[in-house]
């Protein structure tokens, strides 16, 4: 199946650890998102690459690093993970030029304890 | 800046009832709009969309009308279902920006049978 997906589903971990979410898609686009979901369901992009180049960052920790090995690959590693991290965190992939909207994964559900 | 902003929920409607969650949004040049859907524990899925002035969306039973004079982006179904039970997002990409897609707050509509 053509989709955006992205492992783990669910992450619990504890305060201090290091973590990472991987997500890849199979459609062929050349930009990908990473969207952090708040308990009040607000979406807040964090980061986009474009042809595995940063171009978007946005006011985020810099505990957050995401890494592009390629064009259909962009993960997301956490360091010293806080309370305040627990969220939802969504990838997304789109075609530069072309109005379709982004396509996203199912999500990942990070729960720092 | 590009906002969208959104109609407050919680909306609670009977199974068969109108529905409308109103959207306007502020964004450089002419954006192109967007109605996600996210259904329980899921990720967003595209619901419709317009990139023009006068554009009608429409998916599911689902309409929305781009009305520039009003910049205005209002979500409508004529009889909804229990199954339409969900978060709506409206969002926009403007036609100047790095394609960066930028979310109302989300509106949570629960119907009931």
């Amino acid at each position: 199946d053509t989709a955006v997906s992205q492992t783990p589903k669910y992450l619990v971990t504890q305060m201090g650890n290091d973590k990472s979410i991987k997500c890849e898609q199979n459609l062929g686009h050349d930009t990908m998102y990473w969207y952090k979901q708040d308990s009040k369901k607000f979406l807040k992009i964090m980061f986009s690459y474009n042809n595995k180049e940063l171009i978007i960052n946005e006011t985020v920790p810099n505990r957050f690093s995401p890494k592009s090995p390629d064009k259909a690959h962009l993960n997301l590693h956490i360091n010293s993970l806080e309370l305040g991290d627990s969220a939802v965190y969504f990838c997304a992939s789109s075609q530069s030029g072309v109005n379709y909207g982004y396509t996203f994964g199912s999500g990942t559900r990070l729960t720092v304890v | 800046g590009d906002s969208v902003t959104q109609m407050e929920g919680p909306v609670t409607l009977s199974e068969e009832a109108f529905l409308t969650i109103n959207c306007t949004y502020t964004a450089t040049g002419y954006p192109s709009l967007f109605w996600y859907v996210q259904y329980p524990g899921e990720g967003l899925q595209l619901l419709l969309k317009a990139t023009k002035a006068d554009d009608k969306g429409s998916n599911k039973g689902f309409e929305a009308t781009y009305r520039k004079e009003t910049t205005s982006f209002h979500l409508e179904k004529g009889s909804v279902q229990v199954s339409d039970s969900a978060v709506y997002f409206c969002a926009l990409i403007s036609s100047g920006s790095a394609r960066q897609l930028t979310f109302g707050s989300g509106t949570q509509l629960t119907v009931l049978p």
